[in-house]
């Protein structure tokens, strides 16, 4: 059974900063990797999907990697900014693509 | 123009009360799923359509059944609701038959059972 588990469970930066968030999977068979961001009150937005074959995704300030060989991906988002503030979710899913398996998140806070 | 919608946006009711979500999307996929969200943000998925037919169906009780009239909606309806479902429940949809491809989520109903 597929378990995610995402670290720090929450973080708190100055606004600037560059930071990673952590994602970890206990089985390297997944067909992708999904980041999404979750505003509160609202519905999750995707920001990245890496395909099991790729190392890594870019959209703008964002950067995911992903080495599914040791069940692990990483976020980077550079020069954060109060706007970035969210909970970050991971999500794999397994090698038929079948069904999304998701972590728990990091809440991220960016202070002005 | 929103994509993935759903209605309520709130739901508060009393245990063993019936009630039924709503989920529209207007983005022409071919799937839709269910997931569920507890109280500690865990996302978790429940069920999964694909142009009508059910194909993921993960374990929830019975009490739970999904209804898609047609590929553009997706449905839950809730039967003898218990102070357990309280959570936020939230629809998605994709392109393609699995989740092999981005998933476009609505905002979420949040249901609480009293």
């Amino acid at each position: 059974k597929q378990e995610v588990t995402q670290i720090p469970a929450a973080l708190s930066v100055p606004e600037g900063e560059n930071l990673v968030l952590n994602c970890s999977f206990t089985d390297s068979a997944i067909y992708n990797l999904q980041w999404f961001r979750q505003d509160p009150g609202k519905g999750l937005t995707s920001l990245l999907l890496i395909q099991s074959s790729q190392r890594e995704q870019t959209s703008g300030r964002l950067n995911a990697s992903l080495d599914k060989s040791s069940g692990r991906s990483t976020l980077y988002i550079a020069a954060s900014q109060p706007g970035d503030s969210a909970t970050y979710l991971c999500a794999v899913s397994g090698a038929s693509g079948s069904r999304l398996t998701f972590g728990e998140g990091t809440q991220l806070t960016v202070n002005p | 123009d929103t994509a993935v919608s759903q209605t309520p946006k709130y739901l508060v009711t009393q245990m063993g009360n019936d009630k039924s979500i709503k989920c529209e999307q207007n983005l022409g996929h071919d799937t839709m799923y269910w997931y569920k969200q507890d109280s500690k943000k865990f996302l978790k998925i429940m069920f999964s359509y694909n142009n009508k037919e059910l194909i993921i169906n993960e374990t929830v009780p019975n009490r739970f059944s999904p209804k898609s009239p047609d590929k553009a909606h997706l449905n839950l309806h809730i039967n003898s609701l218990e102070l357990g479902d309280s959570a936020v429940y939230f629809c998605a949809s994709s392109h393609l038959r699995t989740a092999r491809d981005t998933q476009y989520f609505g905002p979420g109903t949040r249901l609480t059972v009293l």
